[in-house]
């Protein structure tokens, strides 16, 4: 069974800092990974996404993250943080040899920008 | 192009009684998946939906059901609902059920169950 473990449900950084969010996973196969914003009141939003390839992956709104197989990592970061980066980020795995669709979800963090 | 549009909004229901939630999915998709995002907790799969066939379910009891329609609209059917089914319950669509889990969400369905 695949999972997701995201340290930190609340991650708070000043305006202008670097945004470090992590994300482990576990998967007895070269999994998919996402991650996915949520604005509130609104439903999710596919920031990112490794499927094969190059290991660091660009998004969405200046975010990266990158694939470390050996660390069964997938860290999500942006250099300078913005305000309007506050909402809430989810980590997910899925497992391509079923249905890449099925996205197991870690509890999520909350970011939190500081003027 | 639209985007995934739900109904209704907002649904307050008591313990065992049925509820119905509908999912618009977005044009050119034909896969719809259903997610529960409990209070605090990532969303958990319940099941997707291709050419109206179910297509992989999640760990959730058979009073959760569905149906897909030919136009790829979707319902989410509970029976019964129980107190912990009380959550933000998620639609997403996709271009292929086989596909690269890029999904479209929703704005969700906030049920609570007194």
């Amino acid at each position: 069974a695949q999972s997701v473990t995201q340290l930190g449900s609340h991650v708070s950084v000043s305006e202008g800092a670097l945004v470090l969010l992590r994300c482990n996973y576990s998967s007895s196969v070269p999994p998919y990974l996402f991650w996915y914003v949520q604005y509130p009141n609104q439903g999710l939003q596919l920031l990112l996404k490794y499927t094969t390839g190059a290991t660091l992956v660009k998004g969405i709104n200046g975010f990266e993250a990158e694939f470390k197989k050996s660390e069964t990592s997938f860290h999500l970061t942006k250099p300078s943080a913005h305000m309007s980066d506050a909402a809430e980020y989810f980590c997910a795995v899925s497992d391509p040899r079923l249905n890449g669709n099925k996205l197991v979800f870690g509890a999520g963090t909350i970011l939190r920008v500081k003027s | 192009e639209t985007g995934v549009t739900q109904s209704p909004t907002h649904l307050i229901k008591t313990r065992g009684q049925q509820v119905t939630l509908r999912c618009s999915s977005q044009s050119g998709h034909n896969t719809v998946s259903w997610y529960q995002q409990a209070l605090g907790q990532g969303p958990q799969f319940i099941f997707q939906y291709y050419r109206e066939e179910e297509n992989g379910r999640g760990n959730f009891p058979p009073r959760f059901s569905g149906l897909q329609f030919p136009n790829y609209s979707s319902e989410l059917n509970v029976n019964a609902l129980e107190l912990d089914d009380s959550a933000l319950y998620l639609c997403a669509s996709s271009l292929s059920s086989g596909g690269s889990g890029e999904l479209f969400f929703g704005e969700g369905s906030r049920l609570t169950v007194l």
